[in-house]
């Protein structure tokens, strides 16, 4: 069975701080991994993907992923009350994407002005 | 350019009958995948189209079918409709020249009576 486990919060962080999430996969073999964000009403939204070890940032976002640990994890710098949702850790095992993608349940942020 | 587009926005059903979703993808985008998001769950992949061809399928009863068309759209089908097949039923296309990146619907909402 292809887990991915996540904190399901809630996750309170002042406005300006840096919010962390974190996520572990148990399929060894995963390929892509993926951070969404979803609105509450609003259907899923890419934020980051990351492919191989290490750090990748865009804007004030950055992913890391550490692959012998089996976990990824998110870190949103500056962070704002527009950043308030639930972020969703998603799973492709297939590097031809056939798997589609596994998620984790969701991390519920709240950002505290 | 336009999103993945899926019709309709909110369907309610009686137990017993069947109903089919339609997802048109973002132009260009060959791979179309399902995926179901009820709030116990959350989300739970259900298959995924390349070609026309079923790529792979999650672990949903046979009551749940899908198909891709040659110009990529994609439909889902789930017959003899049940309560519990009350969700918000998502589609996501992908591109392979944006490393798998699945970008998403804004969902059917379903509603079994």
């Amino acid at each position: 069975q292809k887990e991915v486990e996540q904190n399901s919060g809630p996750l309170s962080v002042p406005e300006g701080a840096i919010a962390s999430l974190n996520c572990t996969y148990s399929d060894r073999g995963s390929q892509s991994f993926f951070w969404y964000r979803q609105y509450s009403g609003k259907s899923p939204e890419l934020i980051m993907s990351i492919y191989s070890n290490g750090d990748k940032e865009d804007g004030r976002f950055t992913a890391q992923l550490n692959k012998a640990s089996q976990y990824v994890s998110l870190l949103i710098r500056d962070s704002q009350p527009s950043d308030s949702a639930t972020y969703l850790c998603a799973v492709n095992h297939s590097g031809g994407g056939a798997d589609g993608l596994t998620f984790g349940k969701g991390t519920h942020l709240i950002i505290q002005p | 350019k336009a999103g993945v587009t899926q019709t309709p926005r909110y369907l309610i059903k009686t137990r017993g009958q069947q109903v089919t979703l339609s997802c048109s993808p973002i132009s260009g985008h060959r791979s179309v995948s399902w995926y179901q998001q009820t709030p116990g769950q959350g989300l739970q992949f259900l298959f995924e189209y390349f070609s026309e061809t079923q790529r792979n399928k999650g672990n949903f009863p046979g009551r749940f079918s899908g198909r891709q068309f040659s110009n990529s759209r994609s439909e889902m089908n789930v017959s003899t409709l049940e309560l519990g097949d009350s969700a918000l039923y998502l589609c996501a296309s992908s591109s392979r020249t944006q490393n798998y990146g699945y970008t998403f619907g804004s969902g059917t909402r379903l509603t079994v009576v």
